[in-house]
């Protein structure tokens, strides 16, 4: 099980969005920075956003993150404008100071119906 | 642009010691940034290893940390893991990447290597 909990699965029609949401608690997404990571199929991932909301040179702006929550202790991203070339496994991660570990949720696959 | 290449047996027997190289071009790896190894079970999620950083320093995640060494070879640029008294449940495709530290972000990414273990 994660420490960072995402939904398995997601999926939408091309064009429309999805919001994929990674929860954590105080000692993970609370006080620290999240980034999301495109894991293509038989690919090595890639960033996607860090600092939260911040874009990779090159990484189209249909993609963006956010923290969310009362305490901040949650993140999402959202993927407008939904592609084909989308349909991917989607991983948040950030750095756990109770852990004392870098974490990652478990992936959520995004498909695109 | 920074490229990372990961190179080792792609079989190791059980109880013994899994050994990855990670070659680094675009980037000398002596002048700056962290290091790190990031692993993925088939058909699973991501689960960080352990990262050094330029100057040697390391630090690894604390369920491994008995059985994990990265270790730097600035005049190769390169970087290594080393991880001892592998069982099956440490078969995974092993990713190598460029790491800003702590969890901030991991930038660039090598294409992954599979590693199965066997009894």
């Amino acid at each position: 099980q994660s420490v960072l909990a995402q939904p398995p699965s997601v999926s939408a029609a091309p064009g429309q969005r999805v919001t994929i949401s990674c929860s954590g608690n105080s000692f993970n997404i609370g006080n620290n920075y999240v980034s999301w990571y495109q894991q293509l199929p038989g690919a090595a991932p890639k960033l996607l956003i860090y600092d939260n909301n911040k874009r990779p040179s090159g990484i189209p702006d249909r993609f963006s993150g956010s923290k969310s929550g009362a305490s901040g202790t949650s993140a999402n991203l959202d993927i407008t404008g939904l592609q084909p070339g989308d349909e991917a496994d989607y991983y948040c991660g950030t750095w756990d100071d109770s852990l004392t570990s870098l974490v990652f949720g478990g992936g959520t696959k995004v498909t695109v119906l | 642009q920074v490229q990372l290449q990961e190179s080792g047996p792609g079989l190791v027997k059980s109880s013994e010691t899994l050994s990855l190289t990670c070659s680094v071009s675009g980037y000398s790896i002596g002048s700056g940034y962290y290091w790190g190894w990031v692993r993925q079970p088939p058909g699973q999620g991501l689960e960080w290893i352990g990262t050094i950083h330029h100057s040697g320093s390391t630090y690894s995640n604390p369920s491994l940390k008995s059985r994990v060494t990265v270790s730097l070879e600035t005049a190769k640029n390169q970087f290594s893991l080393r991880l001892t008294s592998v069982t099956a449940a440490d078969t995974a495709v092993y990713y190598c990447a460029r790491d800003l530290g702590y969890g901030d972000r991991l930038d660039y990414w090598g294409r992954g290597t599979l590693v199965s273990v066997s009894s």
